[in-house]
């Protein structure tokens, strides 16, 4: 398997741009994981799905970010407008359960300028 | 709900010396635990895991940790720690069983090895 598919590896945007983020997970897996990394606030989980069903989304820091997986191989989390706070590193992991740990995607480095 | 705490943000060490990075948790229920690296500008990898059973787990590269039930810790080790080593490492904890799908990850401690 190639792992978790991350894309694009690097993304620079304007204030203002809606930005989308992709993510293809191991086939198999049924739980898909968005993170986002910053050198302030370490790693953050801002939404997870499972079976395509989003459970908790508590993480998304607002109406600006959201987050979709029409079926069991595709994700996307999109930021519109994007701000450049939103500026960080973004993982996308999947898992068949907790036991096996998650795998992570090689994320997406997203730069709001 | 889980929570972890690692003590360390930074260890640096010389090379082939030990070192010992430090992870206590927190959780009502049961629990698995993990250490995962991160290499500079990569994902994270899962580097050893503790489900049940021995409370020594070792992996590939020559890392072992202990669970302690009665500490709520899961330490990671090396005898002999090599450049190659210079990552970030990041202990992590779930709830067993049911749904609990969340894995909860402590804030990192950056392992920088010298020569």
């Amino acid at each position: 398997d190639a792992g978790v598919i991350q894309s694009p590896r690097h993304e620079v945007t304007e204030m203002g741009q809606e930005v989308t983020l992709r993510c293809k997970p191991i086939s198999g897996h049924n739980s898909l994981f968005w993170y986002r990394q910053t050198m302030m606030r370490g790693l953050e989980l801002l939404i997870y799905f499972n079976n395509n069903v989003p459970i908790d989304d508590s993480g998304m820091p607002e109406d600006r970010f959201s987050a979709k997986m029409p079926n069991a191989s595709f994700s996307t989390l999109k930021i519109q407008p994007s701000e450049p706070r939103d500026s960080a590193v973004y993982f996308c992991a999947s898992t068949q359960g907790t036991w096996q740990g998650y795998t992570f995607g090689s994320g997406t480095r997203l730069t709001v300028v | 709900a889980q929570s972890v705490t690692q003590l360390d943000s930074q260890v640096p060490v010389f090379e082939e010396a030990p070192v010992e990075l430090r992870c206590n948790y927190s959780s009502s229920v049961s629990v698995y635990l993990f250490w995962y690296v991160q290499y500079p500008n990569q994902g994270l990898q899962l580097l050893l895991k503790y489900l049940s059973g021995s409370t020594l787990v070792e992996s590939i590269n020559g890392f072992e940790a202990e669970f302690n039930k009665s500490q709520t810790s899961f330490h990671l080790r090396k005898p002999s720690v090599h450049i190659s080593d210079t990552a970030e490492y990041f202990c992590a904890v779930s709830g067993r069983g049911g749904s609990n799908y969340k894995l909860t990850f402590g804030k990192g401690t950056l392992l920088t090895v010298n020569p």
